[in-house]
């Protein structure tokens, strides 16, 4: 069964930088792009980045392009979220989310979640 | 980018009963040279991730109860559930993969 576990969400003051980790199992890694999707409390999903398998197509919403970065680690199975500059707005529970495939294609398999808050 | 609007924001079907959720987009989503539409529904109850339910507009993800389907093409879609049961309650969400990634706005279906 695949397996998405997200790490190191927690409390941030604007204009702070916090990591997000998701360690993925029970498939080949690095066959299948990734993605990062949030959802701010009582809010509906907003798609951040995506990354292919092969770390040859990279992108992100406008929201937070210029702040976030999307990595993976193929030999470690596991796919990564820096996030600089945060802001208030930033807060929102960031899910790690498996590809059917590729990157045309939808999210198929979803994590638990990491709660971000970025508050003074 | 493509905008993804959902009606109605909720609606209150009674148990058995058929629940209907619509979604347009502002674009099309059909790729000619597949003929598929990249247009996907997802299920989400409270405190948990989303979960898929339809893909390709029409195909239902592996486990899913048949009483789910999903319907449209081109900038018109639909989820039905044919028989509201009580574990379908839950926020949906419309989702295009056709450029990019945007979902609706979600409707949340109770029981009346």
């Amino acid at each position: 069964d695949v397996q998405l576990v997200e790490s190191g969400g927690g409390l941030v003051q604007p204009g702070g930088s916090l990591g997000l980790s998701c360690a993925a199992s029970g498939f080949i890694f690095s066959r299948y792009a990734m993605s990062w999707v949030r959802q701010a409390p009582g809010k509906g999903l907003e798609w951040v980045s995506v990354i292919s398998g092969s770390l040859s197509h990279i992108y992100y919403a406008d929201s937070v392009k210029g702040r976030f970065t999307i990595s993976r680690d193929n030999s470690k199975n596991t796919l990564y979220l820096q996030m600089n500059s945060l802001r208030a707005e930033d807060t929102a529970v960031y899910y790690c989310a498996k590809f059917y495939d590729s990157t045309d294609s939808f999210m198929a398999d979803w994590g638990q979640g990491a709660l971000v808050t970025v508050s003074s | 980018d493509i905008v993804m609007t959902q009606s109605p924001d909720s609606l209150a079907v009674s148990l058995g009963e058929r629940a209907t959720i619509n979604c347009k987009s502002s674009q099309s989503v059909l790729y000619s040279s597949n003929n598929k539409n990249y247009l996907a529904w997802y299920q989400q109850k409270p405190g948990q991730p989303p979960k898929v339910l339809i893909y390709w507009a029409s195909t239902r993800e592996s486990g899913v109860p048949d009483r789910f389907s999903g319907s449209g093409s081109g900038t018109d879609f639909t989820l039905t559930i044919s028989s509201l049961q009580p574990e379908d309650v839950a926020i949906y969400y419309c989702q295009q993969y056709y450029n990019t990634w945007t979902f609706g706005q979600g409707t949340k279906v109770e029981i009346k």
